[in-house]
């Protein structure tokens, strides 16, 4: 699985769209991007996937660049309690569901 | 509602001593996972199961094991617990392919 890069923290305004980046330069034909999130002590929570259509749900939308080098998440309307780390990952659907793990984005939200 | 639920959320035991941590899912997955996540990092993979009696081993498997005699639980035992093995353990369960995991709320494990 390819691999990604993130950058280490960001901070966004309360009521403000975070936009958080992630590079997966190496990224292959049939692996996907997923976003997950963990909230401080909690077990990681799905946001959205995607393969190269822009995605969007509840939570959030996904851009995809067309190359499929980068995307970014989106967080419409951010609360203080998307303050989190947010993890990018590609994988390839069809294997298994070993997802590699990066150390994420710290986002802050501030009031 | 469907869960997965972890026991126990934390345990303290000594160096040498066997150590099982319980996951539990009523989703009716086929898949499940342990991950351990050490102070900030993002998770490694320690076991995982595709269905009853089936167990892998994954990035960090050494000193861990699992075993799978149903759909619904995959308990993790450390054989002789290590100060190394001090970390968060997230179980994990999903049905396959595309589908979203969903994870537990961890068991913080401090080996002294």
């Amino acid at each position: 699985d390819a691999k990604t890069t993130q950058p280490p923290s960001m901070d966004c305004a309360e009521g403000r769209a975070a936009n958080l980046p992630c590079n997966h330069s190496t990224i292959s034909g049939n692996e996907y991007v997923y976003w997950y999130r963990q909230i401080h002590s909690q077990g990681p929570q799905y946001i959205i996937h995607g393969l190269k259509n822009n995605e969007t749900n509840e939570m959030a939308s996904l851009i995809i660049t067309e190359d499929r080098k980068s995307s970014t998440l989106i967080l419409p309307h951010a609360t203080l309690r998307d303050t989190a780390v947010y993890y990018c990952i590609v994988r390839v659907i069809v294997s298994n569901y070993q997802l590699i793990w990066g150390a994420g984005t710290k986002l802050i939200i501030k009031p | 509602d469907a869960e997965i639920t972890q026991s126990p959320r934390h345990k303290i035991t000594e160096t040498g001593r066997q150590v099982t941590l319980a996951c539990h899912q009523t989703w009716n997955h086929n898949n499940m996972f342990w991950y351990r996540q050490d102070l900030g990092h993002g998770l490694r993979l320690i076991h995982y199961s595709y269905g009853v009696q089936d167990t892998n081993k994954g990035e960090v498997s050494d000193g861990y094991s699992v075993s799978r005699s149903n759909t619904e639980d995959l308990p993790l035992t450390l054989e002789s617990a290590a100060s190394s093995q001090t970390s968060v353990y997230f179980c994990a369960s999903n049905q396959g392919g595309s589908t979203e995991a969903f994870f537990g709320q961890g068991t913080r494990l401090t080996v002294v």
